[in-house]
């Protein structure tokens, strides 16, 4: 099953803001937006937002999400060092009946 | 507090079968799409199959179409993965994951294919 895509690495400052995009197509990231995940070396994800920028409970405000047509993007501001981490895009992809993930962005907080 | 433990992973040979489960506590599991996502080391998250709140409707990624069964027990709070014709591309951390979206995840189990 063809997953969405998203860039392998991005490196950014510290306190500096990183957008992260994940690409998809109108069976999936443009139908219904994407969900963000986090994940630290080690442990589960984490559900950052899902439906473009709802956020659960808990989740910082330095996380925003959107969406473009068929791309999704996470927004994080004012990096701290406890960002660093992999961020995975995931949709469900109607064509498919299936959730997609992409495969994943190394966030370096430099 | 939400908790999901996953169990059942080991070392199982190509052709084998192992049932995995998902013990769910702390909030209404019965009310949830549940899934199943896997890890292969070093590599991304790859969705497996889900479940709806009442076991009525599955869907499958296309790898393990016809190979794993999910399954529910409401009564028990727990999920399952029947995985069965196993290949050594199974191996990976198996998570299982659910609440409105996928608010809640385990710890993962380490199911390893191998001669």
């Amino acid at each position: 099953q063809a997953g969405l895509t998203q860039p392998p690495s991005v490196s950014t400052g510290l306190r500096q803001t990183a957008t992260l995009t994940c690409t998809g197509n109108s069976n999936n990231v443009g139908n219904q937006g994407a969900a963000w995940l986090q994940q630290h070396q080690g442990h589960p994800p984490k559900l950052l937002s899902y439906r473009n920028n709802n956020r659960p409970s808990g989740i910082s405000e330095r996380f925003s999400a959107s969406r473009s047509g068929s791309t999704a993007s996470l927004t994080i501001t004012g990096l701290q060092p406890e960002d660093e981490a992999d961020y995975y895009c995931s949709a469900w992809d109607s064509s498919l009946s299936a959730w997609v993930f992409g495969g994943g962005t190394k966030l370096t907080v430099l | 507090e939400v908790q999901l433990v996953e169990s059942g992973g080991g070392l199982v040979q190509p052709g084998g079968s192992l049932r995995l489960s998902c013990a769910a506590s702390g909030f209404t599991f019965s009310g949830y799409w549940m899934h199943w996502v896997r890890q292969a080391p070093g590599r991304g998250l790859v969705w497996v199959s889900r479940i709806n709140s009442d076991g009525s409707t599955t869907n499958y990624a296309d790898s393990v179409k016809g190979r794993f069964t999910i399954s529910r027990d409401n009564a028990k709070n727990t999920l399952y993965l029947q995985m069965n014709s196993l290949r050594a591309e199974d191996t990976a951390v198996y998570y299982c994951a659910g609440g409105p979206l996928f608010d809640y995840w385990g710890q993962g189990t380490l199911v390893t294919v191998s001669s």
